[in-house]
């Protein structure tokens, strides 16, 4: 089954600075799917950003944005302009490919703190 | 609001007991995932049904059963609980087999066993 590592347990970011969180993943597949989610106290896990891995621009949504390294095998999330609502639990994702159901494989996520 | 739909939201039982969760999945959603999380263990899926079969297989132990009816809710069934059953259980689900759609998670069931 495919790995999803990530490395950093606790990040720590002032607001409106900038941080990167980091993902690498092991996989055999050359068409597959990664995500980020969010998990915020209340435990909602909430999607972040996508990137199909055929696709080489990198994923952008608002403040949150991606770099994809495929040939790394790398997926890590940049945070933009932080504020106080995006201290949570960080999750990447793999989503594997029809052999194990399309369901995600996730790393044990990165805790960010926000502070003022 | 995701749209997915998780009873109970807290479950407080014992040892050797049985309990039943059950996710209601987006409307229009035929999969649906279960995935346990516990504060060691990060989030493990255990089980993909599609349009009421099952799709795929993770780390579920033998006490635990899930399903998938016709109305396209989904059980999880975990029996003769031990300790280290005590976790938050989601459910997720999104519209098709495959593709590149996300998948979308319930506020899960939180589990306690004493």
């Amino acid at each position: 089954a495919q790995t999803v590592t990530q490395s950093q347990p606790e990040m720590s970011v002032q607001e409106a600075e900038t941080v990167t969180l980091s993902c690498t993943y092991d996989t055999s597949e050359s068409d597959y799917y990664l995500f980020w989610y969010k998990q915020p106290p209340s435990r909602q896990m909430i999607l972040v950003i996508r990137q199909e891995a055929y696709k080489q621009q990198n994923a952008t949504e608002n403040r949150f944005s991606v770099n994809f390294q495929k040939a790394a095998k790398s997926f890590s999330l940049k945070i933009s302009d932080s504020q106080l609502g995006d201290a949570a639990m960080y999750f990447c994702a793999y989503r594997s490919g029809e052999d194990s159901g399309y369901a995600l494989n996730f790393g044990k996520g990165t805790s960010l703190l926000v502070t003022p | 609001d995701s749209g997915v739909t998780q009873t109970p939201k807290h479950l407080i039982t014992a040892t050797g007991q049985r309990v039943t969760l059950r996710c209601s999945p987006r409307s229009g959603d035929l999969s649906v995932y279960w995935y346990q999380q516990s504060l060691d263990q990060g989030l493990q899926f255990l089980i993909q049904y599609y349009n009421g079969e099952e799709r795929a297989k993770g780390n579920i132990l033998e006490r635990f059963s899930a399903q998938q009816f016709p109305d396209l809710h989904s059980e999880l069934n975990l029996s003769s609980l031990e300790l280290g059953d005590s976790a938050l259980y989601f459910c997720a689900s999104s519209g098709r087999a495959g593709g590149a759609g996300e998948l979308f998670f319930g506020e899960g069931s939180r589990l306690t066993v004493l």
